[in-house]
């Protein structure tokens, strides 16, 4: 099995409501990411976690809070989110020794 | 990390050979150079990487100069499904980084019939 798997493939949202996007692989990687791509750019890391511990934010926003319950899953938590955090958001995971990673199809966010 | 420049598009003829040209003209000694692409709508994918030496998989071929200031990606016979933008980065050593990627702007290629 060399998936990512994201869901929900589609989310709106409103700027007071509560959500989760969720990742799961099951390939035994320990490092996983999120990223999110804005329409016509490229992706932007927002975390990094390597054994299930965070390791790397890029000054995300608090309004994002990611979580990795266990070497498998991934999550990221979203409040009070502002309509300019409309984007794609992508998941990957890697053997975190190298940069060969594994993207997901990825959750595709509105938020009204 | 190096910085890479790519060109904004480029299109090819189906069955073709696609080269897609980065140049990295800051890369240090211990940098990998990768290219990932993503077709629209979709994750990004790993095509290939290498350090110094061409490198040849199932799905292309990276060359890389002797200086290492520049790579093409080799597509050897192009087909409509390669449609899609092609991101080379180049970044530190693998162990040090935790497989953190950080995209440019990428090339738009657009193989047509």
């Amino acid at each position: 099995d060399t998936e990512v798997t994201q869901t929900p493939k589609h989310l709106v949202m409103g700027m007071t409501n509560k959500k989760s996007l969720k990742c799961e692989q099951h390939m035994g990687h320990r490092a996983m990411y999120w990223y999110k791509q804005k329409a016509k750019k490229p992706p932007e890391l927002m975390f990094v976690y390597s054994y299930e511990k965070l390791s790397i934010n890029e000054s995300v926003p608090s309004r994002f809070s990611p979580e990795c319950p266990n070497s498998s899953l991934l999550n990221l938590h979203l409040h009070a989110l502002q309509p300019e955090d409309s984007a794609l958001y992508l998941c990957a995971s890697s053997q975190g020794s190298g940069l060969e990673a594994f993207f997901g199809q990825g959750t595709r966010l509105t938020v009204v | 990390d190096a910085k890479t420049t790519q060109p904004t598009s480029m299109d090819c003829a189906e069955g073709r050979a696609a080269n897609l040209p980065c140049n990295h003209s800051t890369i240090s000694g211990n940098e990998y150079v990768y290219w990932y692409r993503q077709i629209h709508s979709q994750g990004p994918q790993y095509i290939i990487h290498g350090l110094k030496n061409n490198e040849t998989n199932e799905m292309a071929s990276l060359i890389i100069t002797e200086d290492r200031k520049s790579s093409t990606l080799i597509l050897p016979h192009a087909t409509l499904r390669d449609t899609a933008v092609y991101y080379c980065i180049v970044s530190l050593d693998r162990g040090s980084t935790l497989g953190r990627l950080y995209f440019g702007r990428g090339t738009q290629l657009t193989v047509w019939p």
